[in-house]
């Protein structure tokens, strides 16, 4: 069964500061893994999709790594803004033919002006 | 382009009641998920559709049932709802998936509240 872990589980940084968001899972055997972004009570927006094959995937201040073989993965938050306030979850399809995702605990990040 | 949308936003029920989520997903995508988020809780899997039959289910009772729709709408219904029902429902959806997987998209969710 795979297990998603994100940590931390909260951070605040200054406005400005660039920071690393983690996230590990057990079961190496993933087609790709997804971040997203939620505020508060409201949905998921897709961030970034690194397939299996890739090492990295950039979108503006967002870059994320994906080394499958030690089951890790991180998104890079460049110069950060208080708007990048929000949980960020990252999620691998579950296993086998079955294509649902597994989702991390989420890490809050608040980001002080 | 739309993006996945879901209807009601807010939906308040009464316990032993029937609840029905409805979910529109983006134009070309014929996966649809549907996801529960209790507070407290993380994001956990319900159900997968796709091409208009139920693909995969999470650990949720048999009350928890769905379909989808020849156009690849779908509707969630929840039976006979419990307090504990109370969560946020995601749906998202997907192209049919592929050996390396595909990009989900969600909507804004359904708040399911039962008093």
């Amino acid at each position: 069964k795979q297990e998603v872990t994100q940590i931390p589980a909260a951070l605040s940084v200054p406005e400005g500061e660039n920071l690393v968001l983690n996230c590990s899972f057990t079961d190496s055997a993933i087609y790709n893994l997804q971040w997203f972004r939620q505020d508060p009570g409201k949905g998921l927006t897709s961030l970034l999709l690194i397939q299996s094959s890739q090492r990295e995937q950039t979108s503006g201040r967002l870059n994320a790594s994906l080394d499958k073989s030690s089951g890790r993965s991180t998104l890079y938050i460049a110069a950060s803004q208080p708007g990048d306030s929000a949980t960020y979850l990252c999620a691998v399809p579950y296993s086998g033919s079955a294509r649902q995702l597994t989702f991390g605990s989420g890490t809050q990040l608040t980001v002080l002006p | 382009e739309a993006g996945v949308t879901q209807s009601p936003t807010h939906l308040i029920k009464t316990r032993g009641q029937q609840a029905t989520l409805r979910c529109s997903p983006i134009s070309g995508h014929t996966s649809v998920y549907w996801y529960q988020q209790a507070l407290g809780l993380g994001l956990q899997f319900l159900l997968w559709y796709d091409e208009g039959e139920e693909r995969n289910r999470g650990n949720f009772p048999p009350r928890f049932s769905g379909r989808q729709f020849p156009n690849y709408s779908s509707e969630l219904n929840v039976n006979a709802l419990e307090l504990e029902d109370s969560a946020l429902y995601l749906c998202a959806s997907s192209l049919t998936p592929d050996y390396f997987g595909t990009e989900a998209f969600f909507g804004q969710g359904t708040r399911l509240t039962v008093v």
